[in-house]
Order: structure tokens, then sequence, then C-alpha cells
């Protein structure tokens, strides 16, 4: 089954302790990405990653590290958490050899709390 | 600036129909996208429009006009499970999504 794959689903923490949010799709797909959502925001993109060693800057990637070693798997660092990224976090992926129109395939999510 | 207006909140009831418009400011533009989410779950594609006119998929339709900058998407025939948020997205340019807030679709019986 074609899947994307985030974990964990839940996450407290305290702020300063670093953590990893891991992301693996099994579609082959070159394209992966890290969104968070937050109430009346709606989805912001934290970094993107085009193919394996290619990773850039979103929109709000203060704070936030990511890493593209193998094409299935793209994590995501934080490495001193603070409050202000406590949210809803998805990874989504899709395939871009054939064009950029593709949909994308979004994990279930990981919702962090830092206190 | 880029952006991207669609309507917080809507109510209709169950067998009706409704229209979520959506309005986009992009630099360029490769396409507009619609997904529907579920509370507290993942956002899944409903549709995708780059051309003017629109696109019918069983009880969802979408729309759009190039020149006006709006698009929208039109459900018929309500049922409970519809009650979901419905996320409209424009590519620009650089195919980057450029994403709204998101409208909360409330059925009510």
């Amino acid at each position: 089954e074609a899947q994307v794959t985030q974990n964990p689903r839940y996450l407290i923490t305290v702020t300063g302790k670093k953590l990893t949010v891991t992301c693996s799709q099994n579609m082959n797909h070159e394209y992966m990405s890290w969104y968070r959502q937050d109430p009346g925001l709606g989805l912001r993109q934290i970094y993107y990653s085009m193919n394996v060693e290619v990773t850039d800057k979103g929109d709000v990637p203060e704070g936030y590290k990511v890493s593209r070693k193998e094409k299935r798997n793209f994590p995501l660092i934080l490495e001193s958490p603070s409050p202000n990224q406590t949210s809803l976090y998805f990874c989504a992926t899709k395939p871009i050899t054939d064009g950029h129109n593709s949909p994308l395939h979004f994990g279930n999510g990981t919702r962090l709390t830092v206190t | 600036g880029q952006n991207i207006d669609q309507p917080t909140e809507m109510t209709a009831t169950e067998g009706a129909i409704v229209q979520i418009n959506c309005t986009y400011q992009t630099s360029g533009f490769n396409g507009l996208f619609w997904y529907q989410q579920h509370a507290g779950e993942a956002p899944t594609f409903l549709s995708y429009n780059v051309l003017d006119g629109l696109e019918e998929k069983g009880r969802f339709s979408s729309f759009l006009s190039r020149s006006k900058g709006y698009s929208y998407l039109l459900l018929k025939e309500l049922q409970m499970k519809d009650s979901a948020s419905y996320l409209c997205a424009a590519m620009d340019s650089n195919y980057q999504l450029i994403w709204g807030a998101g409208t909360k679709l409330i059925i009510k019986p």
C-alpha cells in the first residue's frame, strides 16, 4: 500500500530538548516537504526537498532542520524546541518527474506540544 | 505579495448544494488545488484545475477563472460526512503552493 508514514503521532516535550519527527514514503517520490498547521493560518511550509541531498527553506524554516540522505526518508529536527513550535506537523510527498501538477500525499500528522 | 482568500466558515443543510469560493493572487500561475481535511486528519486531494472552466467529479465540481483569479468548489447532495475543512492552494511560477487558511464546512441535518 502506498503511504507516507510519520512518527510519532503525538509528542509532548519540554523547551530545549532536541527531537526528531520521522517521515518515510514507499512511493519513490522525488519531492518531500514539511508543513506546520496552526488554527487560522493554514498550512505553512517549513522545508522541502526536490531529491536526495537537495533541501530548500520554505516560508517558516527558523528553528528547524531537515536532511535527505535517502530518497524515502525526510526527518524534521528541532534542535532546541520552543513553545511557539507547538503545532500540527505534516509531511507531504509527490512525484515530479512528469511535472509539478501531481497532488501531494500527506502523512497522518504529528501533534507536537512544547511546554 | 501572494495571497489566497477563502471564507472561514460556512453552514449548509444535508442534501443541499454549497459553493466554496477562493480568490488568489500569485506570481505566475501553474494551477489550483482543492483538498478536503477532516478534523485532526491529513488533507486529501479533491481536484486540480489549470485551464478555465468546470471539472466535475461525482458530487464535487471545481471551477477556475484565470482572468479573475477565482475558483470555487461546488458540493452537491451534501452528506454529513462532508463536514470538514476545504483547503484551496494555488501553485505559483516556481511551482510552490500558496495555501488558503481553509473553509470549515458545517453540515446540519
